[in-house]
């Protein structure tokens, strides 16, 4: 079975700290992808990498950076945390073109 | 911009029915396309991908492609209430990352 593994599952962290939410796949996947959901916006795509060190943004890429050092490791950033950054967090992989999986969810809530 | 889209429901259906989902998309180019199911709380997980014209079954699952219409559905035959979830359709189209659309909620009520 295919897994992706978010570690942190439940954050609570403080307007402006630097938050670091990792993920790690397990299928050899040449692709990555972080998402955000909310209520009513669906699934918005904030970063994604084809490759080793080698990142794209997404559709909200504001205020977010992305890091990619090893191939099963994909690593979000927020560099200074606000508020509207509480939402849970979803991280995927998938081989080119093909389905894609996710992680199980990072909540995250910025006070 | 690649748009996907789906009606937001409440698709409220009694148990033993068919639920019919439907989405539309925009890039005509479009090759793949999946249908995932995501509960309350929970990540989106995959039911069934498709890539050809017609039908595929899956069990109670059945997904409809029409390319010429932009238009791909999900039928779930004697619907249960653990069908009861939000279902999203997605799209690729080649070299880029999946459009997802915001989901339709079902709610198959016993």
């Amino acid at each position: 079975d295919v897994k992706v593994t978010q570690s942190s599952r439940y954050l609570v962290k403080r307007t402006g700290e630097k938050v670091f939410l990792e993920c790690v796949q397990d299928m050899d996947h040449e692709n990555m992808f972080w998402y955000r959901q909310d209520p009513g916006l669906g699934l918005r795509l904030i970063y994604f990498s084809y490759d080793v060190k080698m990142k794209e943004k997404g559709d909200i890429p504001e205020g977010y950076s992305v890091s990619r050092e090893k191939k099963e490791r994909f690593s979000l950033i927020l560099e200074s945390a606000s508020t509207n950054q509480t939402s849970m967090y979803l991280c995927a992989s998938s081989f080119l073109g093909n389905t894609i999986y996710f992680g199980e969810g990072s909540w995250l809530t910025v006070v | 911009q690649k748009e996907v889209e789906q009606n937001s429901g409440p698709l409220s259906v009694p148990e033993g029915a068919i639920a019919s989902l439907n989405c539309t998309y925009s890039d005509r180019v479009s090759q793949s396309f999946f249908w995932y199911r995501q509960y309350s709380g929970k990540s989106p997980e995959l039911i069934m991908s498709i890539y050809s014209n017609g039908d595929k079954e899956d069990g109670r699952f059945t997904a409809q492609l029409n390319k010429a219409s932009q238009y791909v559905s999900l039928l779930i035959r004697d619907s249960q209430p653990s069908d009861s979830a939000t279902y999203l359709c997605a799209v690729n189209s080649g070299n880029t990352p999946l459009v997802f659309g915001k989901g339709t909620r079902l709610s198959v009520i016993a």
